[in-house]
């Protein structure tokens, strides 16, 4: 079974820092997608970043980037210049590919960010 | 983006009665939804997945005859907490995709309270 593990329970950053989030996986999946999610207080997931795991590009939107090491199931994500509502939780999910959105999402047990004024 | 919605957004009952909780896709089809429940502080735990037309799959450990799930349309999926007891007490968030959607939309929650 896929596993999603994320070390760091809570982070902290200071505004216009950067600042890094942890995560890996386990799978014997190929081919599959990598997830990072965000809930904030109103806690509404939403969608920061998806990697595809045969692009070896990392993905980037905007202020956040992650680092996709495939051989070592790796996929942090890089928030760049934080802002006061980068202050959430966040989630790492993997998904296999096979049924696209008809798959499960597996989720890591979430980090809770800071962004200190 | 695709917006999923979720009613009630917060529903307090007492212990003993059912509470049904829709989940609606309102500008796509959604032939899969995925029913979670998070407890505070904690992540998303996954308790079925539903197929429009099918019975639901339900994740170990998750009590099908408490939590009826029913996806009769492409665009409605409903939980029904049958019995409930405060231990149910939980935010439920229901998530919505399918084959040909490259991701899933998450509704707002429903947050329930068991008195």
């Amino acid at each position: 079974a896929q596993t999603v593990t994320q070390s760091q329970p809570e982070m902290s950053v200071q505004e216009a820092e950067t600042v890094t989030l942890s995560c890996t996986y386990d799978t014997s999946e190929s081919d599959y997608y990598l997830f990072w999610y965000k809930q904030p207080p109103s806690r509404q997931m939403i969608l920061v970043i998806r990697q595809e795991a045969y692009k070896q590009q990392n993905a980037t939107e905007n202020r956040f980037s992650v680092n996709f090491q495939k051989a070592a199931k790796s996929f942090s994500l890089k928030i760049s210049d934080s802002q006061l509502g980068d202050a959430a939780m966040y989630f790492c999910a993997y998904r296999r590919k096979t049924q696209g959105g008809s798959e499960k999402l597996v989720f890591g047990k979430g980090t809770k960010l800071t962004v200190n004024p | 983006g695709a917006v999923v919605s979720q009613h009630p957004s917060r529903v307090i009952c007492k212990s003993g009665t059912s509470v049904k909780i829709e989940c609606r896709s309102l500008d796509f089809q959604a032939t899969t939804m995925f029913w979670y429940r998070q407890f505070p502080k904690k992540s998303l735990m996954l308790m079925a997945t539903s197929n429009e037309g099918s019975k639901a799959t339900y994740e170990q450990g998750v009590e099908k005859d408490k939590f009826l799930i029913n996806h009769a349309s492409l665009t409605l999926s409903t939980l029904t907490v049958t019995s409930a007891h405060p231990e149910d007490s939980s935010f439920y968030i229901c998530s919505a995709g399918g084959p040909r959607l490259a991701e899933q939309y998450f509704g707002p929650g429903t947050r329930l309270t068991v008195t």
